[in-house]
Parts: structure tokens; C-alpha cells; sequence
């Protein structure tokens, strides 16, 4: 049972729009969610994260927004830019007593130039 | 020097063959974690510890052990190494500092059974 889903395997956008990746978790115990970025031949690195407490968490070109109700968190990258492109891996977890995180299954995001 | 190193890198092993991976951390964090990726599936957790002492199984925990020697070190071992274990192996450490989970990666180990 995937608890963490991201639909889209993939993505294409141009360079200097907006990317938009999806995420929709069903696990209503988790209240700790980040995003990580991979390239080829790498560990994911850390990107952005958002407790649940919030429903918005920027970081420079990086947004990420939750609706709770909607079960359902998104990563806006603004201007995109080559170097965005990689997988993107969503991650949630449920703080309290539990700190493992639980991964979708990734989306490939290329940037055209 | 990168926080968190993973060896070998690359690995080819035969059917039956145990097989060890190494990672090592010099972030400091106690907690540490193994992880395998698949086309498809994305991550998913093998094992985990809080500590030297405290060693907890995943969700995909056959086939595998681990042991952990010290703070900087956790090792991930295939006793009997099966084709399906093919998979990228990723080793992390978490970060609790400020509130915020947030876990650091290695490189990852590609292992191949044949």
C-alpha cells in the first residue's frame, strides 16, 4: 500500500516557467513532510520541508504548499532552471514516536532550454 | 570530505555470495538508516537505528542484517546474496536539530547479483 504517491513519473518545462510537482500521501498520522532532489550518481539531498502546522514554506525559488483536507502537497520551482533538472522525491513522516521517513516514488523533472 | 560515505560504490556479486556495504558519518547524528531504490518504487527502508544499541527493522527487512559498531558506522549485510537484491543502496543519518527530520544521504552502493 503506497502511502506516499507522486502520479506523474515525469516532467517537462521550460526554462524560466514555473514547475509544478505533485504529491498525495494517505496516512492522516503524518504531519512532517520534505522534499528531496536526486541526480544521477547521487543520495538525495534535502530541498525544502513543511510541518503541518503550516500550508506554505518557501525558500528562495522553492515553495512547497499543504492542503491537509486534500491530503495533498505540491513544490512550485520558480523561475526553472537547467539545473532543476533531476528526481524529485517526495517524504512524510509522522513525528511523534516515529521518525522514519516514507518516500513516493519520485518525479523526473526536465528543464528544456 | 562528504558527511556521509558509502563503500563500495559499484558492486558485482554472484548468486549466494554475502556481501557487506559500509557507510560511515562524521555529522555526529545518532540516528542512521538504510534504504534501497528500485525503477519505480522509489526509496524504501530496509533498517534503521537510534543508536549504537537500538537497532529496529524496516519495512523490507529479509534477506538483509545490519550491525552497528559505533556512532559513525552502520553496515548493511546480504548473508545470501539473490538476484533481487539487485538495487541501489542508500545509507542516511538524520538530523533533529531545530525540530526539523531531515536526513542526509550518501552517494549509494549499486549492487548487482548475477
Amino acid at each position: 500500500d503506497q502511502q506516499v504517491k507522486q502520479n506523474s513519473p515525469s516532467l517537462s518545462v521550460q526554462e524560466g516557467r514555473i514547475s509544478i510537482l505533485n504529491c498525495d500521501y494517505t496516512n492522516s498520522m503524518f504531519d512532517y513532510f520534505l522534499w528531496y532532489k536526486k541526480y544521477p550518481a547521487e543520495g538525495p539531498t534535502f530541498l525544502i520541508s513543511i510541518s503541518s502546522i503550516k500550508d506554505k514554506n518557501e525558500d528562495g525559488r522553492f515553495t512547497v504548499f499543504l492542503n491537509k483536507s486534500a491530503k495533498h502537497l505540491s513544490l512550485h520551482i520558480v523561475p526553472s532552471q537547467p539545473g532543476d533538472s533531476a528526481v524529485y522525491f517526495c517524504a512524510a513522516s509522522a513525528r511523534v514516536g516515529n521518525e522514519k521517513l516514507t518516500f513516493g516514488t519520485g518525479t523526473r523533472l526536465t528543464i528544456i532550454p | 570530505d562528504a558527511d556521509v560515505t558509502q563503500t563500495p560504490r559499484n558492486r558485482i556479486t554472484k548468486t549466494g555470495k554475502r556481501i557487506m556495504l559500509e557507510c560511515s558519518q562524521t555529522k555526529g547524528h545518532d540516528r542512521m538508516y538504510w534504504y534501497r531504490q528500485d525503477p519505480g518504487l522509489g526509496l524504501r527502508l530496509i533498517y534503521y537505528s537510534f543508536d549504537v544499541k537500538d537497532i529496529n527493522k524496516g519495512e523490507i527487512s529479509d534477506g538483509y542484517s545490519v550491525s552497528r559498531q559505533a556512532q559513525a558506522k552502520f553496515s548493511l549485510s546480504l548473508e545470501s546474496a539473490i538476484p533481487n537484491q539487485t538495487a541501489l543502496y542508500f545509507c542516511a543519518t538524520l538530523d533533529r536539530q531545530g525540530g526539523t527530520d531531515t536526513q542526509y544521504f550518501g552517494p549509494g552502493t549499486r549492487l548487482t547479483v548475477l
